[in-house]
Formats: structure tokens, C-alpha cells, sequence
């Protein structure tokens, strides 16, 4: 069964840093693309930015480039999404995506998403 | 970037009714777009992929349709279950973008 498990709720201060994680299980984790998709609080979905955990090729939306970083750890089969920074207007929920071997193809798993409270 | 309208942003139906979703692309993405459901609390779900390919599990209350720009989203007979926000996704090109979503509720 494919499964990404993310980290739990975070709660920190302006200016402070934070990493969260997405666990893939259930499937070749280094063969699929993971992407990460913010939520503020009654909004929409948008999408930050992906990788491809075989070789960490990344690509970011424009909205984020420089404001966050996407990493993966192929022994542990994990994908980070981190700040070095935080501002109040990074509250929101976080949450991984497993997409396919293409970019064309869809978001098919999900992780439970994490919370990320900036105050 | 590729602009993604989706409308109505909200809508109120029976049960049992038709509802349709609409999501039209600011530029030709081919079939790559996708629609996913996103119940209170929850992550969103995969409903529909490539226009119209429901996925595995998915009723099939659930279809989409549509080419280019112009795409359909139905939900051929309103369950009590499907109250959720709906999104349009599109694919095609980097970076990926969502639709604004459609809150659908039972009248």
C-alpha cells in the first residue's frame, strides 16, 4: 500500500527555522516524482515545487524560488520541504504529493499534511 | 504560468441532482488536467486524471471531460458524501497550477 506519512504540527516564531517530512512507503520511492502543495488557512491549493528523489532534480514554482528549499534522502526515503527563515505568511497546512515518473501525470497519493503555525 | 479559471467558486444542489464544474486553461494544455476532491480537514483526492480517466476506486457518479482549454467536471447524481471543495489541476507545464476551487453543498 502506498503511504506518505508527513511530520507533525509545528508551531515557531518569526525568523526561526523549520524542516517537515513526507515518508514514502509502499512503492520505489526513488522512481516517482514528490511534490509539496501549500494551504493557507481557507484557501486554495498551490503548488511549491518537486523532486525527483532519484538523482534530486528539482524544479520550483516562481511564487517560491528562494523562499523555501526541497530535498530528499533516498536511504530513508524521505522528502523535506524547509525555511531558513519564517514569516508570519508561511502559516498554513503543508502537504506532500507523490505525482508519477512524468510531470504530466497527476497527484495520485497524499500525504495527512502538516501544520505550520508561524506566530 | 498557466491561469486556471474554474467556476461557479461555490454552488447548492439536491441530492440526486447533475452538477457541473467548469475549468478553462489560459493557453492549450492538451489532456493533462486533472480534478481532485477535498473533503473538511482532509488531503485533497484524486478523482480524475488525463481530462477523463477516473481513477481506480473513484464512483462512477464521477466523470470529466474536455480537451486544450475547455474542461468539464460532473457529478452525474449529488450524494450527500461528495460535500467537498472541488480543484482543477493542470499538468502540462511547469509550474503546475490549480484551479481556484468550487465549495459544492447540499440545498
Amino acid at each position: 500500500e502506498v503511504q506518505l506519512v508527513q511530520s507533525g504540527a509545528e508551531v515557531k516564531k518569526p525568523g526561526e527555522s523549520l524542516k517537515i517530512s513526507c515518508k514514502g512507503s509502499g512503492y520505489t520511492f526513488t522512481s516517482y516524482w514528490i511534490g509539496w502543495v501549500r494551504q493557507m488557512p481557507g484557501k486554495g491549493l498551490e503548488w511549491m515545487g518537486i523532486i525527483f528523489p532519484g538523482d534530486s532534480e528539482t524544479r520550483y514554482s516562481p511564487s517560491f524560488q528562494g523562499q523555501v528549499t526541497i530535498s530528499a534522502d533516498k536511504s530513508t526515503s524521505t522528502a523535506y520541504l524547509q525555511w531558513s527563515s519564517l514569516r508570519a505568511s508561511d502559516t498554513a497546512m503543508y502537504y506532500c504529493a507523490r505525482q508519477g515518473v512524468v510531470i504530466t501525470q497527476p497527484f495520485d497519493y497524499w500525504g495527512q499534511g502538516t501544520q505550520v503555525t508561524v506566530s | 504560468d498557466i491561469q486556471m479559471t474554474q467556476s461557479p467558486s461555490s454552488l447548492s444542489a439536491s441530492v440526486g441532482d447533475r452538477v457541473t464544474i467548469t475549468c478553462q486553461a489560459s493557453q492549450d494544455i492538451a489532456r493533462f488536467l486533472n480534478w481532485y476532491q477535498q473533503k473538511p480537514g482532509k488531503a485533497p483526492n484524486l478523482l480524475i486524471y488525463d481530462a477523463s480517466n477516473l481513477e481506480t476506486g473513484v464512483p462512477s457518479r464521477f466523470s470529466g471531460s474536455g480537451f486544450g482549454t475547455d474542461f468539464t467536471f460532473t457529478i452525474g447524481s449529488l450524494q450527500p458524501e461528495d460535500i467537498a471543495t472541488y480543484y482543477c489541476q493542470q499538468s502540462d507545464n511547469l509550474p503546475l497550477t490549480f484551479g481556484g476551487g468550487t465549495k459544492v453543498e447540499i440545498k
